[in-house]
């Protein structure tokens, strides 16, 4: 069974670029899209963007500007990257598999979640 | 962007007895080739990530009780909870996956009465 976890710094400072990664265990990272999705404390969710492990990336065009993803398939890791962070940008950020069909392009499974602090 | 709008924001209901909730989009996302609304349901219960309950509008994924079920097509949904159980308490999301960016609705809360 798949699983996927995330990592990277709790905290970040404002102005400063946010970094996460997504390990991918129980399956191959291949063939398959990966997104990031996060959720601000007492919110709703918003999908940042996803890329495909040929490296093929969408992104929200509300966060286009800041975010980089790449993926690692020899590791079989994702990773965030989101530049000039400020406090609204503080959340729990989730990584996600989609399959590379359109018509099943929901998400599941998702990691646990990280929580993501920008603060000084 | 398409717009998901649930309904209600939170919900409370008996045990053993009907919850429903709805979920609208701003455009239809009926994909016409196939017939397959591109529309998910997902629970979240407290300190846990979304889980997947419905897609397709109404095909439950495997493993979910059959109390849930969901409706709909085009640009209105329902899901429902036939017989409210205490595991059922959660946060409840739509989602369209029809065009990018994909949205999610803003959450129902569906609590104990």
């Amino acid at each position: 069974q798949v699983q996927l976890q995330e990592s990277g710094p709790g905290l970040v400072k404002p102005s400063e670029t946010l970094s996460l990664t997504c390990t991918v265990s129980g399956g191959s990272i291949s063939n398959y899209y990966w997104s990031w999705i996060r959720q601000p404390a007492g919110k709703g969710l918003e999908w940042i963007g996803r890329i495909y492990t040929s490296g093929s990336t969408n992104y929200n065009p509300s966060l286009k500007s800041r975010v980089t993803m790449s993926v690692d398939t020899s590791k079989n890791q994702f990773s965030l990257k989101l530049s000039s962070v400020t406090a609204a940008d503080t959340a729990v950020y989730y990584c996600a598999r989609s399959i590379a069909a359109a018509a099943y392009n929901w998400f599941a499974p998702w990691g646990q979640g990280t929580l993501v602090t920008v603060s000084s | 962007d398409i717009v998901m709008t649930q309904s209600p924001d939170s919900l409370a209901v008996s045990l053993g007895e009907r919850a429903t909730i709805n979920c609208k989009s701003s455009q239809s996302v009926l994909y016409s080739s196939n017939n397959k609304n591109y529309l998910v349901w997902y629970q979240q219960k407290s300190g846990q990530p979304p889980k997947l309950l419905i897609y397709w509008a109404s095909t439950r994924e495997s493993g979910v009780p059959d109390r849930f079920s969901g409706s709909g097509s085009g640009t209105d949904f329902t899901l429902t909870i036939s017989s409210l159980q205490a595991e059922d308490v959660a946060v409840y999301y739509c989602q369209q996956y029809y065009s990018t960016p994909y949205t999610f609705g803003q959450g129902t809360k569906l609590e104990i009465k």
